[in-house]
């Protein structure tokens, strides 16, 4: 089944304390991201890769790092997390193309809590 | 800059059509998209439009455009209780890239 993982589903930590949300996809795609989602804001982006060790910033990527080391995986790596981090996280993956084909495909989300 | 707006709340009884609004800057976006997001699942592609339609027909979904006020809608005929979700639009202002909306949460009641 084609699909996005994400782990853990469900997080609570510490400030401060690193954190890393995985996340996987199975149907050989290039093109990966990350969005947060908040109440009131929808989804922001951010970051994203094109293809494996390329990445870029998205329109939030304050506090946040990644790494595209293989095609398939696309982790989220919060070095020094803080309450504002607070939120629910979702990796997408497409095709690395033109045109609404090119679907973005969402993980099920990573909902982190920050104390 | 981009910018997707939606209203927040649309409550509606079964059996209605629901209309869900959306407006967005960016007269650039060669496809506007509609989102559904289920609670506590990821998003799924509903449907999308491109930008030099003015309609879109899709079983229950028809999607309308009126680029030259820069508005997007989402009709979903004879609305049942499974259609109770959030509803994204989002513009695609770059390559790959999208824009959200803040979404719209359908009530759906019996």
């Amino acid at each position: 089944e084609a699909q996005v993982t994400q782990n853990p589903r469900y997080l609570i930590t510490v400030t401060g304390k690193k954190l890393t949300v995985t996340c996987s996809q199975n149907m050989n795609h290039e093109y990966m991201s990350w969005y947060r989602q908040d109440p009131g804001l929808g989804l922001r982006q951010i970051y994203y890769s094109m293809n494996v060790e390329v990445t870029d910033k998205g329109d939030v990527p304050e506090g946040y790092k990644v790494s595209r080391k293989e095609k398939r995986n696309f982790p989220l790596i919060l070095e020094s997390p803080s309450p504002n981090q607070t939120s629910l996280y979702f990796c997408a993956s497409s095709f690395w193309g033109k045109g609404s084909t090119d679907t973005q495909y969402f993980g099920p989300g990573t909902r982190l809590t920050v104390l | 800059g981009e910018d997707v707006e939606q209203s927040l709340f649309l409550s509606v009884r079964e059996g209605d059509s629901s209309v869900i609004n959306c407006t967005y800057t960016d007269s650039s976006s060669t496809y506007l998209y509609w989102y559904k997001q289920e609670p506590g699942a990821g998003l799924q592609l509903l449907t999308y439009i491109f930008s030099n339609m003015d309609m879109k027909q899709d079983q229950r979904l028809t999607v309308l455009l009126n680029k030259k006020d820069k508005h997007l809608s989402l009709r979903i005929a004879d609305t049942q209780t499974g259609d109770s979700a959030i509803y994204f639009c989002a513009e695609s202002p770059g390559f790959q890239k999208l824009v959200f909306g803040t979404g719209t949460r359908l009530l759906v009641s019996p």
